[in-house]
């Protein structure tokens, strides 16, 4: 199957500071990347929606400004989250698909914690 | 509401026996696929059922469809230590094309 990775696996920074998630699909070309947050014991919630070389959507509730996303190849997507609070801590997780797929392939996700 | 909705939420089974969760969803789909996390992870695909088929097998795992009832079914035969995680079913809409989760079904299984 196709396999996406995500750098890093486990981030701890201070509050203020930006922190920057890559996703990377590493055996195929994603056109459409995703990026979810998921709480302890709960469901993921879907943040945005990025097409390669084209602007996000974010989905409702979402700060644009907050959780920047970069989708500047087809193998690369970034998730910025900027000006980090204790509250912007949690599980974020990117998913992949290609141009012709319905299956979307998820990263292993990342740890933020901040202090 | 694009999410799927599965039943039960939790279920707690021997090793040996078989698991049934179940997955409702409103409007009409191209596909309904079907999601492992293990506690602490990314999510793995299990299964895509497309809405013109009604069964499909991959191992253990045996995932049902009917279109008529919006309503989808994922069984794990002979389960597993290992198959202890939650389990999530997300219908896949030709409009728009993303993914959304429900709750999920957190399934333990004790040896």
């Amino acid at each position: 199957g196709a396999v996406v990775s995500q750098h890093p696996s486990r981030v701890i920074c201070k509050s203020g500071t930006s922190v920057k998630i890559e996703c990377r699909s590493l055996d195929f070309q994603a056109t459409t990347m995703f990026w979810y947050r998921q709480f302890p014991k709960k469901s993921l919630m879907l943040m945005a929606t990025s097409n390669e070389g084209s602007k996000a959507t974010y989905e409702q509730g979402v700060e644009k400004d907050k959780f920047l996303i970069n989708h500047a190849s087809l193998t690369l997507s970034t998730l910025t989250v900027t000006s980090a609070h204790p509250e912007d801590s949690s599980f974020y997780i990117c998913s992949a698909r290609s141009f012709t797929g319905d299956t979307q392939y998820f990263g292993p996700g990342t740890r933020l914690t901040v202090l | 509401s694009q999410q799927g909705e599965e039943d039960p939420q939790a279920l707690s089974i021997q090793e040996g026996e078989n698991a049934t969760m179940n997955c409702s969803y409103k409007t009409s789909i191209n596909n309904l696929q079907w999601y492992r996390q293990n506690s602490g992870r990314g999510l793995v695909h299990l299964i895509l059922i497309r809405s013109n088929e009604r069964e499909k097998h991959s191992g253990r795992l045996r995932v049902t469809l009917d279109t008529s009832k919006k309503s989808s079914s994922l069984l794990i035969t002979a389960s597993r230590a290992a198959d202890t995680a939650s389990y999530f079913c997300a219908p896949f809409y030709n409009q728009g094309g993303k993914l959304i989760f429900g709750q999920g079904t957190e399934l333990s299984v004790k040896p």
